[in-house]
């Protein structure tokens, strides 16, 4: 059956270090999106793609970049990570024409 | 985008109905309205949408008011593993056909035994 997965599921880093989080979807969706969500606030968009080579900046999306070289990956990466992105990560994915967003199971980030 | 407006919380007796209502005054006329939930840890999942008709289906129907202004997504027979935060999001519209949603704090409902 066609899928979305990340990795890892649980990550603990020190303040500073790169973290790349990965996103994985086997329904061939043109449509990538990367969320965050914290205790109080609802998701949050931090990058989104409409196709390969094409990325768009969200609402918090400093301090993140993605990169789209396929369909069906689109890694996100923390260049330095700081306390403030300590969150749960979720990818979702969406087929071209269609409203529904199909979600990852998250990420568990703690940057220490 | 449409600001949307729903209840922090709702309690639910099971197997009764759930109805959460959600206000989106300010939507415009090519907008749609989604519903998602998310159960606890999970990722959120997409339940139901519509623009401007009433919309069922195996999860929900959807209640749009004529002027457009608010919605009713009806759970008809809630059982526990209803409990969840609902998100009533309008679109916004990208590039093309493609779209990115604004999720807002949800409802979270709570269904008792």
């Amino acid at each position: 059956d066609a899928e979305i997965t990340q990795s890892p599921r649980h990550k603990i880093t020190e303040t500073g270090r790169q973290v790349t989080l990965a996103c994985h979807q086997t329904w061939n969706h043109n449509n990538m999106f990367w969320y965050r969500q914290d205790l109080g606030h609802g998701l949050r968009l931090i990058h989104y793609s409409y196709g390969v080579q094409d990325t768009n900046k969200g609402e918090v999306s400093d301090g993140y970049s993605v990169s789209r070289s396929n369909t069906e990956d689109l890694p996100l990466t923390l260049e330095s990570a700081a306390s403030s992105q300590t969150s749960v990560y979720f990818c979702a994915s969406s087929e071209s024409g269609r409203n529904e967003q199909f979600f990852g199971p998250g990420t568990r980030l703690t940057v220490l | 985008d449409a600001k949307t407006t729903q209840p922090t919380s709702m309690d639910c007796a099971e197997g009764r109905a759930a109805n959460l209502p959600c206000n989106h005054s300010t939507i415009s006329g090519n907008e749609y309205v989604y519903w998602y939930r998310q159960i606890h840890s999970q990722g959120p999942q997409y339940i139901i949408h519509g623009l401007k008709n009433n919309e069922t289906n195996e999860m929900a129907s959807l209640i749009i008011t004529e002027d457009r202004k608010s919605s009713t997504l009806i759970l008809p027979h809630a059982t526990l593993r209803d409990t969840a935060v609902y998100y009533c999001i309008v679109r916004v519209k990208g590039r093309g056909s493609n779209y990115k949603l604004t999720f807002g704090k949800g409802t979270l409902l709570t269904v008792n035994p």
